[in-house]
């Protein structure tokens, strides 16, 4: 079945250190997101890709960073800058072909990051 | 400033009732809105898109009405069963693909 793989589900932090989050589609799709999800919030984008080697930033980059080598892959790394941390983590991609604004976002099933 | 609002409390319901779910938004002149179910623990799942031009879409059991004039859409589930409870999030769409959520409505049918 093709979906989105988020891992780990569940993540530790220690004060000053950087992680990775993982993000993988084989939904052949163009476009991938990561989100973020705090409680009493809707989701607030991170960042975006819509082609392999390219990102930009969405409303929240600060303290984050990722990288798009491949069309399946789009980890985000949470930095040592980012000072509150602690969220759930959501990756989604999307079609991005044809009417771009008619695709669907298809999402992973998050990551929840906690600060030790 | 743009915002989308979503009722914050919780939605109780009896089985077989309908429920019924409001987005409203300011700010914005979305071409199209989009409505996604969200179990506690789990990503989103995608339900229905409608676009400005249409006043209703239906699904099955679901059913989405988008005012541009109120700045409105209604997310209807007739007949609703307890495996409907979860938390409904509206999302409109502002640039390529860039989607901009709700805080979602949780929604409560009981037996």
């Amino acid at each position: 079945d093709g979906g989105i793989t988020q891992s780990p589900k569940y993540l530790f932090r220690k004060e000053g250190q950087n992680v990775t989050l993982s993000c993988e589609q084989n939904l052949n799709h163009d476009a991938m997101y990561w989100y973020r999800q705090d409680p009493g919030q809707g989701l607030r984008l991170i960042y975006y890709s819509q082609i392999v080697n390219d990102f930009q930033k969405g409303d929240i980059a600060e303290g984050y960073s990722v990288s798009r080598e491949k069309k399946e892959s789009f980890p985000l790394t949470v930095t040592s800058a980012q000072k509150n941390p602690t969220a759930f983590y959501l990756c989604a991609s999307s079609a991005g072909d044809r009417d771009p604004y008619n695709q669907p976002q298809h999402f992973g099933d998050g990551t929840r990051l906690s600060i030790l | 400033s743009q915002k989308i609002e979503q009722n914050s409390e919780a939605l109780n319901i009896q089985e077989g009732k309908t429920a019924t779910l409001t987005c409203n938004y300011t700010n914005y002149s979305p071409a199209y809105l989009q409505w996604y179910r969200q179990d506690p623990g789990r990503g989103p799942v995608f339900l229905l898109l409608i676009r400005e031009n249409e006043k209703e879409k239906r699904k099955e059991r679901l059913k989405v009405t988008f005012d541009t004039t109120l700045k409105q859409s209604l997310f209807h589930i007739t007949a609703s069963q307890p495996a409907d409870s979860a938390t409904y999030l509206c999302a409109l769409i502002t640039g390529f693909q860039k989607l901009v959520f709700g805080t979602g409505t949780r929604l409560l049918v009981s037996p």
